[in-house]
């Protein structure tokens, strides 16, 4: 069953702590990307990959890393730097231009 | 800077009725426009590119770049149809996408 497996699916952090949302995807994409997803602000990005061992940042990098050693795998890692990190996570990949994207389910980090 | 803007957070229909889920864009290039559905405990999905020029579920959206605008159109709306729906604009060679706040559409039986 192709598509993009995220996890934990929900995840409590105390404040002060790192914590690395999991985004694989067994769809061949070259593309993969992070979006946040708060409460009636839509979705920002904050990282994004065209291509293995190369990332952008986003909109809203800041307090965030990634890293893309593999095609398949697109993890993101919330630091203690992040101020408001609460919030809902979705890994997002895609083939190329005009194709769209493919989501994941989706993690929900809260910090504690 | 690139925008998109959904002027309406919530649309209440009855059933059978038609819709239009209203979205305007601001972007110096060229555009390309999708429309994006999140039903209830499921994942975000694609519904429809405007360069495809298709008709999903019988949903159609046409780019008008005079006014801006990639408004999501159905003539009939079912009860299926209540969801959350997401317009948005990629760019740099659909490397970067940003996204509409999001309409919640409602259908009433």
């Amino acid at each position: 069953d192709g598509g993009i497996t995220q996890s934990p699916k929900y995840l409590f952090r105390k404040e002060g702590q790192n914590v690395t949302l999991s985004c694989e995807q067994n769809l061949n994409h070259d593309a993969m990307y992070w979006y946040r997803q708060d409460p009636g602000q839509g979705l920002r990005l904050i990282y994004y990959s065209q291509i293995v061992n190369d990332f952008q940042k986003g909109d809203i990098a800041e307090g965030y890393s990634v890293s893309r050693e593999k095609k398949e795998s697109f993890p993101l890692t919330v630091t203690s730097a992040q101020k408001n990190p609460t919030a809902f996570y979705l890994c997002a990949s895609s083939s190329g231009t005009g194709h769209g994207y493919t989501f994941g389910s989706g993690t929900r980090l809260t910090v504690v | 800077a690139q925008r998109v803007t959904q002027p309406e957070k919530l649309l209440s229909v009855f059933k059978g009725a038609p819709v239009e889920l209203k979205c305007n864009y601001s972007y110096s290039g060229s555009p390309e426009l999708f429309w994006y559905v999140q039903y209830s405990r499921q994942r975000l999905q694609l519904l429809l590119r405007h360069i495809s020029r298709e008709s999903i579920k019988g949903f159609t959206a046409d780019l008008n770049k005079g006014e801006t605008s990639f408004h999501l159109k159905k003539p009939f709306a079912q009860e299926e149809d209540s969801a959350m729906y997401y317009c948005a604009l990629s760019y740099t060679g659909g490397f970067k996408t940003i996204f509409g706040a999001g309409t919640r559409l409602f259908v009433k039986a």
